[in-house]
């Protein structure tokens, strides 16, 4: 069965400080990988995927993720926090054998961005 | 850029009344999506509907339905609400393109039922 883990129910980090919000997925196959960020009171926005190629993904707002398929993770990291990056993020797979319709998405990680 | 609507930000129902939750997507997607997010549980599938007049159940479909009698537009229908139905509901929509797409989701409509 398909999982996502987000072990960090919160994450912490000082503005100007690099980040990182944690994800492990299970799935058979090569997944499809995603990360989605909740600003308060919106919607999820895409941020960035992994579909095939290039371990490390660029996405938007300067957030990039490296799929490592040896470890089944998937973090989000950034180099240098703002505080306007306090959000829930969430982490999401899909397995490639299941019509492409099944999306499993994490518990999400709060990041608090502090001045 | 992508857009999809929700009919309402906030709703509050009575116990046994019907509900219906309307979103309406602006970008010709064949995939919608309806999820219902909770604290510590993230989101979860209820419904999708990848053609007009085609749905498939989610997760947790019980105690809801759905209609899609247009391609733009897809509505969540709770028969007869109940408290454990308050939650915050997310639509969402994506084009077909193998199983790589992302999804556009909608602001969310969060429902309390009384």
């Amino acid at each position: 069965a398909q999982s996502v883990a987000q072990p960090e129910d919160q994450v912490n980090v000082a503005e100007g400080n690099p980040l990182t919000v944690k994800c492990t997925y299970s799935v058979s196959g090569n997944p499809y990988l995603f990360w989605y960020v909740q600003y308060p009171n919106r919607g999820l926005q895409f941020l960035l995927k992994y579909i095939t190629g290039d371990n490390l993904v660029k996405g938007s707002y300067g957030f990039e993720a490296e799929f490592n398929k040896s470890q089944t993770s998937f973090h989000l990291k950034k180099p240098s926090a703002l505080v306007s990056d306090s959000a829930l993020y969430f982490c999401a797979v899909r397995a490639p054998n299941t019509g492409g319709f099944k999306t499993i998405f994490g518990a999400g990680t709060r990041l608090f961005v502090k001045a | 850029d992508v857009k999809v609507t929700q009919s309402s930000r906030y709703l509050v129902k009575r116990t046994g009344e019907k509900v219906f939750l309307e979103c309406v997507q602006d970008m010709d997607h064949e995939n919608m999506f309806w999820y219902r997010q909770d604290p510590g549980l993230g989101l979860r599938l209820i419904y999708f509907s990848y053609d007009v007049k085609m749905k498939e159940k989610g997760d947790i479909p019980e105690g809801y339905s759905v209609s899609r009698e247009k391609k733009e537009r897809f509505s969540l229908i709770l028969e007869s609400a109940s408290t454990n139905q308050t939650s915050m509901y997310l639509c969402a929509s994506g084009a077909v393109w193998g199983g790589g797409y992302e999804q556009y989701f909608g602001p969310g409509t969060r429902l309390t039922v009384t």
